[in-house]
């Protein structure tokens, strides 16, 4: 089944280190992907997506992901996490033909340590 | 800009009781979609909405959800009636229009608990 999967449940980060967030997708065609965060009690908030193109996506708060066909990878980065950046984080993904329907993975929780 | 509005935040109901949860998207926006978010997964599609038609509803149990969006702008997602694995948070969502290149703006969500 066309999916995304976040290996990792739970990531501990000090505060000021850098982030990297697993993403895995299975897509037979080219996948567009999404990656959002999710802070207690708000909704989802779009951090960046990726369509086609370059293959180094920039997001808002820092946040950059890279696609990487060859690993079927989309990995969020950000070089220093601040504390405010402690949240779940939901990779999502989809593919032209479906509607522009998104599959959700079963997120990361981060927590930033002082 | 307001953005997706839902209510309530919080319901608490006893299984074989019915509810009821409402959202209303940002104006101007025909895409309207709820999910269901259960507890340490992502959020999974129910039904998607265009304007008053239903776009996908695949994921929508429908022996027991039924959902409508009555003149293409409120919406009200049914439970009727609830077991206990209908407790989940209820997302609500709404985008210019569907497709991969319209972004999803949620709102904060129902949390259900079904006793």
């Amino acid at each position: 089944a066309q999916s995304v999967t976040q290996p990792d449940i739970h990531i501990t980060v000090s505060e000021g280190a850098s982030l990297e967030l697993r993403c895995n997708y299975s897509y037979g065609a080219t996948p567009y992907l999404f990656w959002y965060v999710q802070s207690p009690g708000q909704g989802l908030q779009l951090l960046l997506k990726y369509f086609s193109g370059d293959t180094l996506v920039q997001g808002i708060k820092g946040f950059e992901a890279e696609f990487k066909r060859s690993q079927s990878s989309f990995n969020l980065r950000k070089p220093s996490v601040h504390w405010s950046d402690a949240a779940e984080y939901f990779c999502a993904g989809g593919y032209l033909g479906d509607a522009g329907k998104s599959t959700f993975g079963d997120g990361t929780t981060l927590t930033v340590k002082p | 800009e307001a953005g997706v509005a839902q209510s309530p935040r919080y319901k608490i109901i006893e299984k074989r009781q019915s509810v009821a949860f409402w959202c209303n998207p940002i104006s101007g926006h025909a895409t309207l979609y709820w999910y269901q978010q259960i507890l340490g997964q992502g959020p999974k599609l129910l039904i998607q909405f265009q304007n008053n038609g239903v776009v996908d509803d695949s994921q929508l149990p429908k022996d027991r959800f039924s959902a409508e969006r009555l003149k293409g702008v409120d919406s009200t997602l049914k439970i009727q009636p609830a077991k206990l694995e209908d407790s989940a948070v209820y997302l609500c969502a709404s985008s210019l229009a569907g497709g991969r290149d319209n972004e999803q703006f949620f709102g904060p969500g129902t949390r259900l608990t079904v006793l």
